[in-house]
This record gives C-alpha cells, structure tokens and sequence, in this order.
C-alpha cells in the first residue's frame, strides 16, 4: 500500500518556468489537498478537492492550478514560476468528507531561482 | 471565519516531564473535526491524535491525549513522559464537516536530556 505519493522530491526552476508537481493515492481517498510549507510556518492550503471533477481554491492560490479528473491523482500545476514559489509543497488525503484524519506525502521541495 | 490559534512558537521541556501544547479555534459549524500533527526533522507529517466535536470523551493514543475544552474552544495535545524522540514541530488542525483542513502556525519542541 503506498499511501500518498508525490513526485518529484527535490525541484529546482528558473522565474517564469512552468511545471506540475504529481500527487497519486491509492486509498480510494475523496478528499485531496495541496498546501504549501514556508520556513518555521505552518501549512497553508493552496486548494483541495472533495471529488473527481471537483475542485476549490484555499487560502493561498494564486499562480497555481488544479484538476481532479480521476480519484486517484491531484496534479499541481506553476503556471509561471515566481522565487515566492519557493516552498515545500505537501500533498494531502483523506477517505471521506467527514471528519476522518489526512494523510500525507513525502513533500516536494521546489527551489525558484 | 474558521482559524486555528497555536501561541506558543517554540517550548523547552526536561526529558521525562509532560508537556501541554496550546490549541484554541474558531468555527461556527456544529460539527468539526479537531487533529494534531508532529512534523520531525525529516520533514514528513504523521498524525498523533483525533477529537471529534460531538465525543464525549477526551481522546488518548498511548502517552498522547488531547485536552478538549468545548466551550473554551480549546484543544491542547499533552504528551505524557517525553522522550528526546518527541523534539519536533507540533501542527494542531481542524475540520468542519464536509469541508477543508486548515492548520496552525505550529509549535516546536523541544526535549533536553
């Protein structure tokens, strides 16, 4: 069972690049998010999606994009990369909508230069 | 609006001793989910403890037990007899039903032999 599983680990962009950062579950998961960690701060959440087909903004997401068109994966897309990108970002899931823990991947860590 | 409070950025704990993590939220859903998270320095999120706002009883899972004070709006995480092993950033989070998980600015700690 792999859980949640994000790729790549480690990513350096140049400003203005553009890439998707891969999140899969294999838990059969609903509810999927993406948050990003800045140095000593806490997780702030970029969007999330309740469903396939179903997605919604969080506090923080200007400069990415999402889709969710299977169960399985939650794709983050840097339109235009920005050295205020830089961050680790984390993937998020859980089973249902209710009040159910999240779990997590590894973390990407994305370098802006 | 839906916050949740950790004011204590950083504690010093003697080894062996508890220590009491500080929670407090908002939310005006009846119905929400309350989590703590530790954060090593690894990086990975693992999840320690859950209270649902309708439970009774407080929760424990082994030397974690969460301190849940509805009408004050609180949720402090205790951890029984630390051990140099519990040194890391402490994340508190909360859940209204059907909706996203949003996060505390977190709290390091840290153990001294």
């Amino acid at each position: 069972n792999a859980g949640v599983t994000q790729t790549p680990k480690f990513q350096v962009l140049k400003t203005g690049q553009s890439m998707t950062l891969q999140c899969a579950q294999d838990m059969n998961h609903e509810y999927m998010s993406w948050y990003r960690q800045d140095p000593g701060m806490g997780l702030r959440l970029i969007h999330y999606s309740v469903g396939a087909g179903i997605t919604d903004q969080g506090e923080v997401p200007n400069g990415y994009n999402v889709s969710r068109s299977t169960t399985e994966d939650f794709p983050l897309r840097l339109l235009s990369a920005a050295p205020s990108q830089t961050s680790v970002y984390f993937c998020a899931s859980s089973y249902s909508l209710e009040n159910t823990e999240a779990f997590f991947g590894q973390g990407t860590r994305l370098t802006v230069v | 609006a839906q916050k949740i409070t950790q004011t204590q950025p950083g504690m010093f704990v003697q080894e062996k001793e508890a220590v009491t993590l500080d929670c407090t939220y908002d939310t005006s859903d009846p119905s929400y989910g309350l989590f703590w998270y530790k954060q090593p320095s690894s990086g990975e999120m693992i999840f320690l403890i859950y209270q649902g706002s309708y439970d009774q009883q407080n929760a424990t899972e082994g030397r974690y037990s969460l301190n849940f004070q509805k009408a004050r709006k609180s949720a402090n995480l205790v951890i029984s007899a630390s051990q140099l092993g519990d040194s890391a950033m402490y994340f508190c989070a909360m859940r209204p039903r059907a909706s996203k998980i949003i996060f505390g600015s977190g709290t390091r700690l840290s153990i001294r032999p």
